[in-house]
Order: structure tokens, then sequence, then C-alpha cells
């Protein structure tokens, strides 16, 4: 079966770093997004990576690696409002869209 | 970017009514539209991918006679709920796609559906 790992919640502190990890196992790899959701809003896009290596967006990096089905999405200099799920999503064979169950993230002061 | 609308933002009905809610792609033409369920606290569940003219595609345990999919042309999709109940109660988001490879999905607002 397809599967995407992400942890459920992480905490972090203002002007920190996090680090949110996302693992996979799919049935073909076309690509992976993160998407930012706020609490009762539909997702927003960040990233998406198809080749290993890391992509840099402002204070967000996002990380692949498709041989350890492996990617990370990194938030420097954490602001109050970064406080969001952040979803994991592996486009597979068939292109559709496998959605991990997300990380809800905490910036406390 | 492409922009999504969803119509309406939220709705709230009485059991046993029927809900339409309208996705919208504003300025570019959608040949795949997605339609999602999210319960609180979990993850985007994909209920059907419809294609402009035809029937859409629901996923395992969504009913096709209950969760009416129209996508008549390439910028608008319908989702209706029909007879709804209390437990269809859920944040419904469309989201849609152009071109026939693999391309970003650009998500609506949500509609936000309460069933009294």
């Amino acid at each position: 079966g397809q599967n995407i790992d992400q942890p459920t919640e992480m905490t972090a502190t203002e002007g920190a770093i996090v680090q949110i990890n996302c693992t996979y196992q799919t049935s073909g790899f076309n690509g992976l997004f993160w998407y930012q959701q706020h609490a009762g809003e539909a997702p927003t896009f960040l990233s998406y990576n198809v080749l290993d290596g890391l992509e840099e967006k402002g204070r967000f990096s996002s990380f692949l690696s498709r041989s350890k089905g492996y990617s990370y999405l990194l938030l420097k200099e954490l602001q109050m409002k970064d406080s969001a799920s952040y979803l994991c999503a592996v486009v597979d064979s068939n292109y559709q869209l496998i959605w991990g169950a997300g990380t809800k993230l905490i910036i406390k002061p | 970017g492409a922009v999504v609308s969803q119509h309406p933002s939220w709705v709230i009905c009485k059991s046993g009514t029927s809900v339409k809610i309208e996705c919208r792609s504003l300025d570019f033409q959608a040949t795949t539209m997605f339609w999602y369920r999210q319960f609180p606290k979990q993850s985007l569940m994909l209920m059907a991918t419809s294609n402009e003219g035809s029937k859409a595609t629901y996923e395992q345990g969504v009913e096709k006679d209950k969760f009416l999919i129209n996508h008549a042309s390439l910028t608008l999709s319908t989702l209706t709920v029909t007879s709804a109940h209390p437990e269809d109660s859920s944040f419904y988001i469309c989201s849609a796609r152009a071109g026939g490879d693999y391309n970003e999905q650009f998500f609506g607002p949500g509609t936000r559906l309460t069933v009294l």
C-alpha cells in the first residue's frame, strides 16, 4: 500500500529553526509537495521537489532524497504566524496526490 | 498564481436537504478538478476526481449517489451533497489542475458545511 509518514505535532520557539520530516512509500514517484494549512483554511502551496537536493525559498527550504523516500521542510527564523499544519503530499505513478496526515506546528514565544 | 474560488464559504442546512457547492477556476482552464473532505484535526481525504465532460471517479467508500459531481465546463465543477445528515458536516475543499501532465493543484478556499 501507499504510505506517507510525518510527525503528528511539533513545538518550536519563535526565532528558532524547525525541521519537519516526511517519509514515503508509494507506487511510483513524480514529485513531492509541501503545503501549509492554517486552521479552517485551505492548504497553500509551499514547495515542490522532484529531483534530489535542497530547494530554498526565503525562510522555507525543502529537501528530497528519492533513494531514501525522504523529504524534510526546514523553517528558519520562526514567526508566530508559522503556527499551522504542514502537509506532505507525493505524486504517484498515476499522477495522484497521496497525502500525509499533516504535522501541527506550534510556535511558542 | 492561479485562483480557484468556492461558493458558498459556509452553509448550514437541515438534515435531509441537499447542498450544492461550486468550484471555479477563475483565470485558467482546469481539465481536472478534485474534491476533498477534511474532518477536524485530520488530513485531506480525496473524495473524487472529475475531468471535464466525463463522469467523476470516486474513491473507495465515497457514495457517488450521495455526492453528485458535475464538471460541465473547464472552469466549473459542482459537488451536491444529497439528503445531507449531521455526519456529512465537514470542510469540503476543491482543487483544480491544468494540463495533462502533473501540475500543481490550486486549492479553493473551502466550504464549511454544518448539517443540523
